[in-house]
This record gives structure tokens, C-alpha cells and sequence, in this order.
């Protein structure tokens, strides 16, 4: 069975610091992760995918499949970072996606 | 395009009444799928469907009923409401490939009394 595990269900941090969102997952083949976000009051959408290696809003993840993780990360965090992330997993060639129970980023000014 | 879009936005009922919640995307995606969100759970899958004529349920399909007649719709029904389906839903779809992003509803928040 697939499962996602994000351990931390808030994280805050002060506007300028780094960020670390942890995401552990669980999958017997090949996984594909990716990174939602959901802002307030808006709905839920893409950030990033690990097969696109690319870095949005700042933000990068990379997958480690000895550790089984996919961390989020950004250098520096904005006030605009605040929202709910949600790591998910699918596998190679399926439609379904599992996610994490979410972490919600607070970013003090 | 308008993307998914989901009515209600929001809807309260009482303990045994039927609703649907409906979904429509206008981007010709094949995979439809409903989620409920609730706090510390995350999102969890309901039903999906991987075409019309196509449904399947997910890891929490107990009470709830899908069909997908049309490619564009995929309404979740509920039969007997129950207050342990007091959450918010989101309707998603995609394309076929399993990597191709999810795109998201604005959601619909429902309250059993």
C-alpha cells in the first residue's frame, strides 16, 4: 500500500528564514511525488512535480529514494508562503493520487 | 476555459437526506476524481473515474454513489446524509497520464445536522 507521511501539522517560521516541509513516503515501485498548496480561500494547486526538477516561487524539492523523502524547501520564506502543503504520491502510470495529511506553513513578519 | 467547477458552494442537510454534488470540467479530461478534505486527514479519494462509463471507488467510498454518463460531468451523490459527512468536497481531473497535474475545484462545503 502507498502512504505519505507528513510529520509536522504546522510549521512557523519568521519571514526570511529557511524553510523545510518533510515528506516520507511509502511505495513498493517507482514513484511520482508531487507538492499541492492550498491558500486561503482559494483552491488547491500544483506547486511542483519531482519529474520537472524545477524550482517554483522559490521553492525546490527533491526526491530521495534512499531516505524515501521529498522535501519541500525554500532559502528564504515570504508572507505570501503562508498556506496548507500537501505532499502526494501516485504511481508510475496510475491516475490516483495519495496525499499527506498537510502542513501548514505560518510565516511571521 | 473555466476550469472545474463544483456547485454548491456550500450546503447544510439534514441526518438521512439525498443531495449530489455536482462537477463539470470543460478541458476534455479523462480522469475525474472527488476527495473529502477534513482537518488532520488530509485529502482522501471517494470515487474516481477513468472515463465515461468508468468509475471506481477509492479509500473512503462507503456512502457515497458516482456515475460519469459524459466526459464533462462526474456527480457525487449522497443517499442517506450522515454527520460523519460533514467535510469539504473537491472535485479534481486530469489527463490520462498519472503524472499530468490534478486540477482542482473551488470545493463545496457541506454540513449534516
Amino acid at each position: 500500500a502507498q502512504r505519505v507521511t507528513q510529520p509536522e501539522k504546522l510549521l512557523s517560521v519568521f519571514k526570511g528564514a529557511p524553510v523545510e516541509l518533510k515528506c516520507n513516503y511509502s511505495y513498493s515501485g517507482s514513484p511520482e511525488l508531487f507538492w499541492y498548496v492550498q491558500y486561503s480561500r482559494q483552491r488547491l494547486q500544483l506547486l511542483l512535480r519531482h519529474i520537472s526538477r524545477e524550482s517554483i516561487k522559490g521553492f525546490t524539492a527533491d526526491l530521495n529514494k534512499g531516505e524515501t523523502s521529498f522535501h519541500l524547501k525554500k532559502p528564504f520564506a515570504q508572507e505570501e508562503d503562508s498556506a496548507m502543503y500537501y505532499c502526494a504520491l501516485t504511481g508510475a502510470g496510475s491516475y490516483q493520487l495519495t496525499f499527506g495529511k498537510g502542513t501548514k506553513l505560518s510565516v511571521i513578519p | 476555459n473555466a476550469g472545474v467547477t463544483q456547485t454548491p458552494k456550500f450546503q447544510v442537510l439534514k441526518t438521512g437526506q439525498s443531495m449530489t454534488l455536482q462537477c463539470a470540467q470543460d478541458m476534455n479530461h479523462e480522469y475525474m476524481s472527488w476527495y473529502r478534505q477534513d482537518p488532520g486527514m488530509g485529502l482522501r479519494l471517494i470515487h474516481y473515474s477513468v472515463g465515461a462509463g468508468i468509475t471506481d471507488q477509492g479509500e473512503v467510498p462507503n456512502g457515497y454513489n458516482v456515475s460519469r454518463s459524459t466526459t464533462e460531468d462526474f456527480p457525487l451523490r449522497l443517499l442517506s446524509a450522515a454527520p460523519s459527512q460533514t467535510s469539504v468536497y473537491f472535485c479534481a481531473s486530469s489527463t490520462r497520464r498519472g503524472h499530468n497535474e490534478q486540477f482542482f475545484g473551488p470545493g463545496t462545503r457541506l454540513t449534516v445536522l
